[in-house]
């Protein structure tokens, strides 16, 4: 079955970057891409981007062309996410799906000074 | 970017009850939109695609509609297990916007 297994919780500071994780199995991971959503305490998904697994390309939310960037690696069928310059309003739990239907179980990324 | 809005932005029902959540696009998005279920704490579940096709292995009390720009997801025969946010997304234009959600209460 198809699976998406992510990193683990991370604690930054602001202005850190963060890196987070997503190991696919169960399916051929260049055939298909790869979607990023975070969603903040209390509050609602927000699309960040998505990227090809086949090809890399990618297609990033406006909110976050220049402080994101997304990765895979096909050799170990890992997609990445890295987010940089961090405020407090990126504190947030990020989700890797191979949208629609499979979701990563989220990474709690928490930047706090 | 394409702004969707969904409504009521919370709902109170019974076990047992049938349900109707609407969506609406800022523009058109043909049948390219998606409905999600979400339980506190966990990640979002896939129910519908293409505004009114069944997710593999979801039940047939759910079920979408519309094409457009306003579109439902309808919910019938309310079990305790149902009560959850529920989001709309398009997937037609990057970005694909999800709605605020709808958060189904008991």
């Amino acid at each position: 079955q198809v699976q998406l297994v992510q990193s683990g919780a991370e604690v930054k500071k602001p202005g850190a970057s963060v890196k987070v994780s997503c190991k696919a199995s169960g399916y051929t991971f260049s055939s298909y891409g790869i979607t990023w959503v975070r969603q903040a305490p209390g509050q609602g998904l927000e699309w960040m981007g998505w990227i090809s697994a086949y090809n890399g390309d990618t297609n990033y939310a406006q909110k976050f062309q220049g402080r994101v960037t997304m990765t895979t690696d096909t050799s170990t069928s890992t997609a990445y996410m890295e987010l940089r310059s961090l405020r407090s309003d990126d504190t947030a739990v990020y989700y890797c799906a191979r949208a629609p239907s499979d979701w990563g179980q989220g990474t709690l990324v928490t930047v706090s000074s | 970017d394409i702004q969707m809005t969904q409504s009521p932005s919370s709902l109170s029902a019974s076990v047992g009850d049938r349900v109707t959540i609407t969506c609406r696009a800022s523009q058109g998005i043909s049948y390219y939109l998606a409905w999600f279920q979400q339980k506190p704490g966990k990640a979002p579940k896939s129910l519908i695609y293409a505004a009114s096709n069944l997710q593999s292995g979801v039940p047939s009390k759910f079920s979408g509609s519309g094409s457009g720009t306003d579109f439902t997801l309808t919910i019938t025969s309310l079990q305790p297990e149902d009560f959850a946010t529920y989001y709309c997304q398009q997937y037609n234009t990057y970005p694909f916007t999800f709605g605020q959600g709808t958060r189904l209460e008991i």
